[in-house]
């Protein structure tokens, strides 16, 4: 099992361009979520899915959109990139299953930088 | 959902014993008290969870008091590999239970182990 993972790793943009972080998890699991974490900073909930075809805000979910169209699959967007969505983000899956941790596993991140 | 509040940083050394008290003053009947762990570069990973009493695993100890408004996480023995931010979560399990799926983290607290 490859567990979380996200593509790509790094980006670059200039301000105004668009893109589209993807995450994918292998383990079934029913909530996805995406996070960003400011360097020195804790991580702070953007968009996060309780199911396929769902999505819900989280924290600052200003300045992004979200789509789960897949179980596995969970798209972060962004259709005009700031300097201020300068960041690290990672998203993470978990179950939801009585009797289990259901705690949340995370992916290596994507680091984006907005000139 | 609850607000977790928790030390900015700690200092220790090698060998010994790390205490990490979160408070939750708000804690819902339903919500279970989550840590994780995170490395620089890396997404958290779980260490252990609770509800109430002390919960104990192979990595750390977890200490709930009766009241559920605090929490501490204990380290045994600590190495220069612990050094890492320290997140404490609580939130619901499982949809059973009337779960929003929402997962809010704190600003945690960074560790240092000097030797």
């Amino acid at each position: 099992n490859a567990g979380v993972t996200q593509t790509p790793k790094f980006r670059v943009l200039k301000t105004g361009q668009s893109m589209t972080l993807l995450c994918a998890q292998d383990m079934n699991h029913e909530y996805m979520y995406w996070y960003r974490q400011d360097p020195g900073m804790g991580l702070r909930l953007i968009h996060y899915s309780v199911g396929e075809g769902t999505t819900a805000k989280g924290e600052v979910p200003d300045g992004y959109n979200v789509s789960r169209l897949k179980k596995q699959n969970f798209l972060l967007g962004l259709e005009s990139a700031a300097p201020s969505q300068t960041s690290v983000y990672f998203c993470a899956s978990r179950t939801d299953r009585r009797g289990m941790y259901n705690e949340q596993f995370f992916g290596p991140g994507t680091r984006l930088t907005v000139l | 959902l609850a607000k977790t509040t928790q030390p900015i940083s700690m200092d220790s050394y090698e060998g010994q014993e790390v205490n990490i008290t979160c408070s939750h003053n708000n804690i819902a009947t339903n919500d279970y008290i989550t840590w994780y762990q995170q490395f620089p570069s890396q997404g958290p990973r779980f260490i252990i969870q609770g509800y109430k009493t002390k919960v104990t695993n192979e990595v750390a100890s977890l200490f709930i008091p009766a009241d559920r408004k605090s929490s501490t996480l204990s380290l045994p023995r600590v190495s220069l590999s612990d050094t890492a931010v320290y997140y404490c979560l609580v939130g619901e399990k499982w949809k059973g239970s009337g779960n929003t799926g929402k997962l809010i983290f704190g600003q945690g607290t960074t560790l240092q182990v000097k030797p």
